[in-house]
């Protein structure tokens, strides 16, 4: 009974690196949701995902990150030249099916921090 | 335009009662609560859609009141575990309803013996 799964935990990039945020979401499930969490502050909506297809990216920064959802193998959050603001808590959650009735099940987060 | 809760933080002795709110200035169909503990996890409440309804998990309930675009989370006699930060998500009525949340900043909550 596998949950939302995420890896890596703890990510450190040196300012212009690649980060590349991985997501498996839990079984049965095939839309994913990526947001970001600054300390102390809420959750920031970046780009919801349903296998193969970008359904609303509209939190994403429009320049640097990119998400896939590939029909094969984990959602990836890909952030390219990152940038000390980069540093946050990004979370990925998935569901099972689209709609507002639909719970969002969380996955542990990855940690990036940019030196 | 992110939903604003109240308070920003409460603190509690076990067994006290504490309500938390959730507004928004746009007409929302739903609200979901999560319940975040340091360095973890966003974990899942519950969810109230559109119409007022009234929802329960053991001492934790949560009101939507569609006229005010205001939710409620109500929790009773709490107890340490219950210490964290509750957020509201909520999604906005009109647009394609796939379930994109918008989460208020968090109320922090801390239950002491």
């Amino acid at each position: 009974n596998a949950g939302v799964m995420q890896n890596p935990r703890h990510l450190v990039r040196r300012r212009g690196q690649e980060a590349r945020l991985r997501c498996s979401p839990m079984k049965g499930h095939s839309h994913v949701y990526w947001y970001r969490q600054l300390p102390e502050e809420g959750l920031k909506f970046m780009v919801y995902l349903q296998k193969e297809n970008i359904i609303d990216e509209s939190g994403m920064p429009k320049e640097r990150f990119s998400a896939e959802f590939p029909k094969e193998g984990p959602s990836i959050l890909r952030i390219q030249q990152v940038v000390r603001g980069d540093s946050a808590a990004y979370f990925c959650a998935s569901s099972s099916q689209q709609g507002s009735q639909e719970t969002q099940y969380f996955g542990p987060g990855t940690r990036l921090l940019v030196l | 335009q992110q939903p604003v809760q109240s308070p920003q933080a409460v603190i509690l002795r076990e067994g006290e009662d504490a309500v938390i709110n959730c507004s928004s200035s746009k007409a929302l169909y739903s609200v979901h609560w999560y319940r975040q503990k340091h360095g973890e996890a966003p974990v899942f409440l519950m969810i109230l859609l559109k119409g007022g309804e009234q929802k329960g998990h053991e001492k934790i309930s949560a009101s939507f009141n569609e006229k005010k675009q205001q939710s409620s989370l109500y929790l009773t006699a709490s107890q340490l575990s219950y210490s964290g930060t509750y957020f509201c998500g909520t999604e906005n009525a009109g647009g394609t309803s796939y379930g994109k949340l918008t989460f208020g900043q968090g109320t922090i909550l801390t239950v002491h013996p």
